[in-house]
């Protein structure tokens, strides 16, 4: 079953905006990690953050945990139109689950000239 | 360097055969993944190994699917018989793995696999 549901399933921008995803998951958490996928590829790693970390930033992504509420987002600044991909949030358990990962629905993200 | 390979890239069978989908993990990473991904369901975990040995095979779907990891550097994902409803891509995905759990997966580009 998926743990983590992103919020909203689908997002269109306009290039230079910023466009914010939101992720929510049900158990206690190791880590929270972003992935995108770009049509016909595999996904790809953009940033992890831990448990007890409430705020990451990579280049134009910055992400933040809460995890009082379950809940983590991810925000791209000033978007282009190769960020138009789809965007997984995956929750890794730790212990209890072992090394694998959870991940959620995804959002797909257009981003338009 | 050279990322997660897997082969075939494209795979179109006909009901009732066997297909065997490969993979080849990153160098140096002890934990490889199948995943299964399709509109409906998302991308779903099938089974994962750590150091060669299966940990978690509770996605796998029935006992027509079947997986093995004879080496460090080779697994595959195997569907005998194969039906229509198998129709989808996976993933072959590997990540380092030790006192540090959790770590960031690496992912292939996929096998997309069509069952007529």
């Amino acid at each position: 079953s998926q743990q983590g549901e992103e919020d909203p399933q689908a997002l269109s921008i306009q290039e230079g905006e910023n466009a914010t995803m939101n992720c929510s998951y049900k158990t206690s958490i190791n880590n929270l990690q972003w992935y995108r996928q770009n049509s016909g590829r595999g996904l790809v790693h953009l940033i992890l953050i831990r448990s007890n970390e409430r705020e990451k930033h990579s280049g134009r992504l910055r992400v933040t945990l809460d995890t009082s509420k379950k809940s983590s987002s991810l925000l791209i600044t000033a978007s282009r139109a190769a960020d138009t991909a789809s965007y997984f949030c995956a929750t890794g358990s730790g212990t209890g689950g072992g090394n694998k990962l959870t991940f959620g629905t995804g959002t797909q993200l257009k981003v338009e000239l | 360097d050279a990322g997660v390979i897997q082969s075939p890239r494209h795979e179109v069978t006909e009901m009732g055969q066997e297909v065997t989908l490969r993979c080849k993990p990153i160098s140096g990473h002890n934990s490889l993944f199948w995943y299964r991904q399709t509109m409906m369901r998302g991308l779903e975990l099938l089974i994962y190994f750590n150091n060669n040995v299966p940990i978690d095979d509770s996605g796998m779907p029935e006992d027509r699917f079947s997986a093995k990891m004879p080496n460090a550097s080779f697994s595959t994902l195997k569907i005998q018989p194969s039906e229509p409803r198998d129709s989808a891509v996976y993933f072959c995905a590997s990540s380092t793995h030790g006192r540090v759990r959790n770590q960031p997966q690496h992912f292939g580009d996929g096998t997309r696999l069509s069952i007529l």
